[in-house]
């Protein structure tokens, strides 16, 4: 199947600094690509939809100006996590579905778990 | 009301035991439906994907979608130890959006 590689995968940053994460498609190109954010225990929370050359759509609740996305290329999205907290340690993944007709399955990248002390 | 209803478990079977897993869902525009797997502190990787109603076989695993109940399973035979994992069901519409259950946890014990 199709291949998402996200890196890295896992991080440990200080208090007020800045992580980015990256997310690349791998066999395919991919206009959008989608960013979760998952907590113990609990399921994939969507954060954001990343769209090549274009703004990112993000969820209610989730901070725009704090988890900024960059769709730059076809194959890669970055997530910056900005001026980090302890509170935004978790798990985030990116996931891409190659772009054939419909909505088709989704590939996940391995994820990075960001620690924030 | 959430979208895509899973029970979390934990769910704990012997090695060689039937495991079923379920989902439920509220949006009659669900049309395709995926189960995912995820092993700790891993991405979910694709297990199965179906589109619209009927039965997937794939190994030791067959996905059913019954979109007039709305309610999808996930059904391993012969359950290995390495099964043990959380299991995700997930399912979109015409778009690109993605629909989470909340993820079960299994734990298959030799």
């Amino acid at each position: 199947g199709a291949v998402v590689s996200q890196h890295p995968s896992r991080v440990i940053c200080k208090s007020g600094t800045s992580v980015k994460i990256e997310c690349r498609s791998l066999d395919f190109q991919a206009t959008t690509m989608f960013w979760y954010r998952q907590f113990p225990k609990q399921s994939l929370m969507l954060m954001a939809t990343s769209n090549e050359g274009s703004k990112a759509t993000y969820e209610q609740g989730v901070e725009k100006d704090k988890f900024l996305i960059n769709h730059a290329s076809l194959t890669l999205s970055t997530l910056t996590v900005t001026s980090a907290h302890p509170e935004d340690s978790s798990f985030y993944i990116c996931s891409a579905s190659p772009p054939v007709g419909a909505a088709t399955e989704a590939f996940f990248g391995q994820g990075t778990r960001l620690t924030v002390v | 009301q959430k979208e895509v209803e899973q029970d979390p478990g934990p769910l704990s079977v012997p090695e060689g035991a039937i495991v079923s897993l379920n989902c439920t869902y509220s949006n009659s525009a669900f049309q395709y439906f995926m189960w995912y797997r995820q092993y700790s502190r891993k991405g979910p990787e694709l297990l199965m994907y179906t589109y619209s109603s009927g039965n997937k076989e794939d190994g030791r695993f067959t996905a059913q979608v019954d979109k007039s109940s709305k309610y999808i399973s996930l059904f391993i035979r012969d359950s290995q130890p390495s099964d043990s994992a959380t299991y995700l069901c997930a399912m979109s519409g015409t778009g690109n959006q993605f629909y989470f259950g909340t993820g079960t946890s299994l734990t298959v014990i030799p």
